[in-house]
This record gives C-alpha cells, sequence and structure tokens, in this order.
C-alpha cells in the first residue's frame, strides 16, 4: 500500500542549529513529494514540492529538501533555525487522485 | 480575502445533530477536498470532487456527506454527529494535474459533546 512516514513525531532544536525532518514514502513510482508547514490555529502552508529534476529543492522561508530515490526519502532540512519555526511539519505524496500525508513532526524551538 | 474560506472556524455541537461545514475559494480551481486532522494522525481524506458532476469517496467518508453546489463551493455535513468526530476539518482546493499543490482553508475545528 502506498504511505508516507515521517519517524519523528517530536523534535527540539535550539535556535540557531540545524534542522533536519525525515520523510520516507512506500510507493511502486516517484511521485510528486510535498512539504507543508502547520502553525498554530493555521491551515497548511506550502513550503516545497519535488516532482522531477534536481533533487535538492529550495522552498520558502529558507527550507530546502533532498530527493533520495535509493533511499525512497524526502527529508527537509533548514541550515539555522529561527524561534518562528516553530509548526508542525507534513510531508505528503500524490495518490493519483489526492495527497496521502505523514502523521507529521512537531517541531520545538528552545532559546 | 482568503483563496480558501472555511465556516465556521469553530462549533460546538451535542451527539445526534446535523451538521454542515462550508468552503468556498476563489483559486478558480476544479478539484476539492474534505480532510480531517487528528492529533498523531495526520491528515485523511474524507472526500474529493474533481468537479461539480464528480464526487468521491475518501478512505475515511463513513458518516459523513458532500454537496459541490458550484465550481467555488464544496460543503461537507456530519448526518448524525458523534464524539469520535470531534476534530480539525480542513478543505482543500487544486488545479487539473497531481504536480499543482493543494491550498488550504483554516480549518474548522468542531467539538461534538
Amino acid at each position: 500500500a502506498q504511505s508516507v512516514t515521517q519517524p519523528d513525531i517530536h523534535i527540539t532544536v535550539s535556535e540557531g542549529a540545524s534542522l533536519e525532518l525525515r520523510c520516507n514514502y512506500s510507493y511502486g513510482a516517484t511521485p510528486y513529494l510535498f512539504w507543508y508547514v502547520q502553525s498554530p490555529g493555521q491551515g497548511l502552508q506550502l513550503l516545497l514540492k519535488y516532482f522531477s529534476g534536481d533533487t535538492l529543492v529550495q522552498g520558502i522561508k529558507g527550507f530546502e529538501a533532498e530527493f533520495k530515490r535509493s533511499q525512497s526519502s524526502f527529508n527537509l532540512r533548514k541550515p539555522s533555525v529561527h524561534w518562528s519555526d516553530a509548526a508542525e511539519y507534513f510531508c505528503a505524496a500524490y495518490s493519483g487522485y489526492a495527497l496521502n500525508f505523514g502523521k507529521g513532526t512537531s517541531l520545538l524551538v528552545t532559546p | 480575502d482568503a483563496d480558501v474560506t472555511q465556516t465556521p472556524r469553530n462549533r460546538i455541537t451535542k451527539t445526534g445533530k446535523r451538521i454542515m461545514l462550508e468552503c468556498s475559494q476563489t483559486k478558480g480551481h476544479d478539484r476539492m477536498y474534505w480532510y480531517r486532522q487528528d492529533p498523531g494522525l495526520g491528515l485523511r481524506l474524507i472526500y474529493y470532487s474533481f468537479d461539480v458532476k464528480d464526487i468521491n469517496k475518501g478512505e475515511i467518508s463513513d458518516g459523513y456527506s458532500v454537496s459541490r453546489q458550484a465550481q467555488a463551493k464544496f460543503s461537507l455535513s456530519l448526518e448524525s454527529a458523534i464524539p469520535n468526530q470531534t476534530a480539525l476539518y480542513f478543505c482543500a482546493t487544486s488545479g487539473t494535474t497531481g504536480n499543482q499543490p493543494q491550498h488550504f482553508g483554516d480549518g474548522t475545528r468542531l467539538s461534538i459533546l
């Protein structure tokens, strides 16, 4: 069955530290992949997307993600985290008719 | 104004009541979706519609129904609400190809007592 897995439920990082959020997918072929962020009380905002081509994708707010076919992964990274990055992050893959979401990773940023 | 508007933003109701959540969009998209978010479970698809005459069940459609009144409007109904339908509900829209991202409303927080 098609699935998206985010292994980390919660992650805590210090402000200014680097960040990597993990995402693995299980699909027969490479799906269209997305990362969304959800701030408290808000809807989901698209950070970046991958369809094909360059495996390093740049997004908004200083985020980037790297697609690795051999590992079926699409990990999200940021070199230096800001307190405003504290939020819930969702990885998603297009299932053929809708998005299939991972369960999310909650990011806490400490001073 | 928001591209995808959900009303109400919050609703508290009692078991057995009929509830309607509304979604309207100004993006001109044909595709619309309803998702449900529960803590620790991510978002799960309830229903989706690719145009006014096309309605499809998602993975958790039991206990829900939808109506696509126009290209811009997609409503979700709970015919007889039960407490385990307490959740955050999101409407989303997208263009007609899978590589076009979905755009989400701000959600409706529904509590069923």
